[in-house]
């Protein structure tokens, strides 16, 4: 079984839509990241929720939303595609939101805005 | 805050040759170390960590990197290299014990190993 699944694994839609990236993990970790790779392979973390609560918020426009339904899954909601949106969208997922914990990565998905 | 610096954005190898990836990272706290390993159309898989004790740090696949404060480096070495080792490699710092980042992962720019016959 994977540990950290995300779904979809590529997406390509037109500028303006509305998309939702899923991720689930079955390792029983309590806290959840969302990283963004862009074209230079730069990985800036986006966002983190420990036990379904909001920790980590860095500076990402407000058309990017994510939605922790229980702490086994951690979605992220992205309304009025941009261009500059296009990217490789990494779940992970640790024991614990401490800085000692590892960090399982799901496979990406990458996001392509036309 | 913190900020990390991989020196080399490409470092092409022979096989069975001995590789060093290089990693400077910037911090006003102490820090916990990592490295990771992206092969092509995968996700990140953790090869060493450095959290406290002995500086050098030993991992999966046989790669192993020193951590040397006065120098604010954590280079990742692996004495004999395989062509399977083709991957980017991503150094990342945290916040280390006392810290309030939640484990925040802050990584370099990465480094693509490139292991030719």
């Amino acid at each position: 079984d994977t540990a950290v699944s995300q779904t979809p694994k590529y997406l390509v839609t037109q500028m303006g839509n509305d998309k939702s990236i899923k991720c689930e993990q079955n390792l029983g970790h309590d806290t959840m990241y969302w990283y963004k790779q862009d074209s230079k392979k730069f990985l800036k973390i986006m966002f983190s929720y420990n036990n379904k609560e909001l920790i980590i918020n860095e500076t990402v426009p407000n058309r990017f939303s994510p939605k922790s339904p229980d702490k086994a899954h951690l979605n992220l909601h992205i309304n009025s595609l941009e261009l500059g949106d296009s990217a490789v969208y990494f779940c992970a997922s640790s024991q614990e939101g401490g800085s000692k914990n590892i960090q399982y990565f799901g496979a990406g998905t990458r996001l392509s805005v036309l | 805050a913190q900020s990390v610096t991989q020196l080399d954005s490409q470092v092409p190898v022979f096989e069975e040759a001995p590789v060093e990836l290089r990693c400077n990272y910037s911090s006003s706290v102490s820090v916990y170390l990592f490295w990771y390993v992206q092969y092509p159309n995968q996700g990140l898989q953790l090869l060493l960590k450095y959290l406290s004790g002995s500086t050098l740090v030993k991992g999966i696949n046989g790669f192993e990197a020193e951590f040397n404060k006065s120098q604010t480096s954590f280079h990742l070495r692996k004495p004999s290299v395989h062509i399977s080792d083709t991957a980017e490699y991503f150094c990342a710092v945290s916040e280390g014990a006392g810290g309030t980042s939640y484990g925040k992962l802050t990584f370099g720019q990465g480094t693509i190993l490139t292991v030719h016959p």
